[in-house]
């Protein structure tokens, strides 16, 4: 079983629909959770974090963790053409040595169609 | 942009060579964190760095090694090149401080072709 696992995809939803993305984690343990936008050629960008079960929300972008079902989603509403990218979901865990690293996964691709 | 920044832009190295990679992190971070991106996949963790020392590592072989500065800059060195080096190599800076660690921020990368 991967750590972080999300549908790559490509998910297709039209111009002004809702994008739902989802993402499920092995570890228990992990308390931080972050949703990345990557566009074709460039770096990850950091959308979205939560840290607590609920949904959490910033403008069309709502982010939702339930611990007990080890699962994170990310709601993008009123989609936009330019909100077309690999959306990677990322998990926190904590290292033996005292530092931290995020572990993502493949990342699901969003087409948003005129 | 996140303040984050890397150097070389594009690299092109052969198989058995040595390379140093750049990043300069974002005003108030004191974390440097390196991944690898291989094409259509998700990064991965290389280390990390705090107080110019490795606090964390993930499944790298010693020929990736790293520094971290008085500055909170950092280098990622990988000796004996490998064609599967070939990759985007992301540099993520964040503010560690006592036990609270926050978010990372990436840089915008260093493309490295092996040949």
């Amino acid at each position: 079983q991967k750590e972080v696992e999300q549908n790559s995809g490509p998910l297709s939803v039209p111009e002004g629909a809702i994008a739902s993305l989802n993402c499920t984690y092995s570890d228990r343990v992990s308390q931080s959770f972050f949703w990345y936008r990557q566009y074709s050629g460039k770096s990850p960008e950091l959308i979205m974090s939560i840290y607590s079960n609920g949904d959490k929300e910033d403008g069309r972008f709502t982010a939702q963790l339930n611990k007990a079902s080890q699962y994170v989603s990310l709601l993008i509403r009123d989609s936009q053409p330019s909100d077309s990218a690999t959306y990677l979901c990322a998990v926190k865990t904590i290292l033996t040595g005292g530092g931290n690293k995020l572990t993502f996964g493949t990342g699901t691709q969003l087409k948003v169609e005129l | 942009e996140t303040g984050v920044t890397q150097s070389p832009t594009h690299l092109i190295k052969t198989r058995g060579q040595q390379v140093t990679l750049r990043c300069s992190s974002q005003s108030g971070h004191n974390t440097v964190s390196w991944y690898q991106q291989a094409l259509g996949q998700g990064p991965q963790f290389i280390f990390q760095y705090y107080r110019e020392e490795e606090n964390g590592r993930g499944n790298f072989p010693p020929r990736f090694s790293g520094l971290q500065f008085p500055n909170y800059s950092s280098e990622l060195n990988v000796n004996a090149l490998e064609l599967d080096d070939s990759a985007l190599y992301l540099c993520a800076s964040s503010r560690f401080g006592g036990l609270l660690s926050y978010e990372q921020y990436f840089g915008p990368g260093t493309r490295l072709t092996v040949t």
